[in-house]
């Protein structure tokens, strides 16, 4: 694809229920890297995946959030039993072999009430 | 542990003004660095990229930065501002560089002024 993809772009959600994420990397990109940004702040690291592997889930904030990634390609982050401190803008990238950098898609805006 | 520091939330420049956006970072390896840009209601771009090559790191719409180790600084400057560069800058740092993580700044925000 021409760059990497995210869906929903917003997502308005009651508190408590569960929200899947989809991310849509870029054709070919063997590593995919989940970050979440709250309002004000930097880009925090959830997960990254090489292949379908998860060699690095460090980032998750809790075991309500987990993420999967099949055929080497489209990712799913989902969160259960959201709360609002789970409010922010959720960024998917993907990069290629041997390349230092990481494109990211134009994410998405989730707001837990 | 990695961490990234960007000194000033919020800069404002006149149009044709040196732009000036500080990175200092910590990091027990010797790191790969890289600025990126975020336009309202977008993804991130990257702007460019340190990997231990020249020092000095030049990058898209004339943006360039210095790598200084003894200062462990990664500068954002461009000689002259333009509108068109009034956005949010995250300075960031990773371990390897190809396949690793990247620990953001908090992240600067541009306003280019008449």
């Amino acid at each position: 694809g021409a760059g990497v993809s995210q869906s929903p772009s917003n997502k308005v959600t009651e508190k408590g229920k569960d929200v899947e994420l989809r991310c849509d990397p870029i054709s070919g990109h063997t590593a995919l890297y989940w970050y979440r940004q709250r309002l004000g702040q930097g880009l925090e690291f959830l997960i990254y995946f090489q292949g379908n592997s998860a060699p690095d889930k460090s980032g998750l904030p809790s075991d309500r959030f987990s993420a999967e990634r099949t055929g080497e390609s489209v990712s799913t982050l989902t969160i259960q039993r959201t709360q609002q401190e789970d409010s922010a803008v959720y960024l998917c990238a993907s990069s290629s072999p041997g390349v230092y950098e990481q494109y990211f898609g134009p994410g998405t805006r989730l707001t837990v009430t | 542990a990695q961490s990234v520091t960007q000194l000033g939330s919020h800069v404002s420049v006149s149009e044709g003004a040196l732009v000036l956006l500080r990175c200092n970072y910590s990091s027990s390896v010797p790191p790969y660095l890289f600025w990126y840009v975020q336009y309202p209601n977008q993804g991130l771009q990257l702007l460019l990229k340190y990997t231990s090559a020249a020092t000095l790191v030049k990058g898209i719409n004339g943006f360039e930065a210095e790598f200084k180790k003894s200062e462990t600084s990664f500068h954002l400057t461009k000689p002259s501002a333009h509108m068109s560069d009034a956005a949010e800058y995250f300075c960031a740092v990773s371990r390897t560089g190809t396949a690793s993580k990247l620990t953001f700044g908090t992240g600067t925000r541009l306003q280019v002024t008449l």
